[in-house]
């Protein structure tokens, strides 16, 4: 069965450094990936996904992520983060047989500070 | 603004009852997905269709039922609620029929349920 495991439930930075937030999952077959953001009291938002072709999906607000099938991950990076980006971050797998149920990581809430 | 409605945004009920919650997807999506956002479960899909047809089911609960409508508006029905049912509801809508396309999948912005 896939898992989606996020290795960090938080993420403290300052503004202006750069950030990670790490994803791992587990599948003996092929997936599609995904990374949602979830502001305070707002409902989720697509980062990125990865469906094929190139392994870095450039996404929304200066995001990115790269798929790395050996080591089964998909992290997330941006390279200087804003106050703005402080919220709760999903990583998402789709299952096998049927790409609609969508299985998420239990979430990184990254803290940008001043 | 994503496009999605939900109503209502907040329902206060007691266990044992009955509720319905309604989700508008965005003007010509076909594709409506269900998630229960919870502190114990996390996000959990339940069920989507599209253009009124079931398309896939997740962890929906037997007490948990959906539809989609000819005006493809959506509604989850939940009966018998426990406490456990206590959750943020989130609906999502796309036009494409399912995740595999590169159509993006806008969500609502939830209707939170509390079960007294």
């Amino acid at each position: 069965a896939q898992s989606v495991t996020q290795l960090d439930s938080q993420v403290p930075v300052f503004e202006e450094a750069p950030v990670e937030l790490r994803c791992n999952y587990s599948s003996s077959v092929s997936v599609y990936l995904f990374w949602y953001v979830q502001y305070p009291n707002q409902g989720l938002q697509l980062l990125l996904k990865y469906l094929s072709g190139s392994t870095l999906v450039k996404g929304i607000n200066g995001f990115e992520a790269e798929f790395n099938k050996s080591q089964t991950s998909f992290h997330l990076r941006k390279p200087s983060v804003h106050i703005s980006d402080t919220a709760e971050y999903f990583c998402a797998v789709t299952l096998s047989g049927g790409y609609n149920k969508l299985i998420f990581g239990a979430g990184t809430r990254l803290a940008v500070h001043p | 603004d994503s496009g999605v409605t939900q109503t209502p945004k907040h329902l206060i009920t007691a266990t044992g009852q009955r509720v319905t919650l309604r989700c508008s997807p965005r003007s010509g999506d076909l594709s409506v997905y269900w998630y229960q956002q919870s502190l114990d479960q996390g996000l959990q899909f339940l069920i989507q269709y599209y253009n009124g047809e079931e398309r896939a089911k997740g962890n929906i609960l037997e007490r948990f039922s959906a539809q989609q409508f000819p005006d493809l508006h959506s509604e989850l029905n939940l009966s018998s609620l426990e406490l456990g049912d206590s959750a943020l509801y989130f609906c999502a809508s796309s036009g494409a029929p399912s995740l595999a396309f590169t159509d993006t999948q806008y969500f609502g912005p939830g209707t939170r349920l509390t079960v007294l």
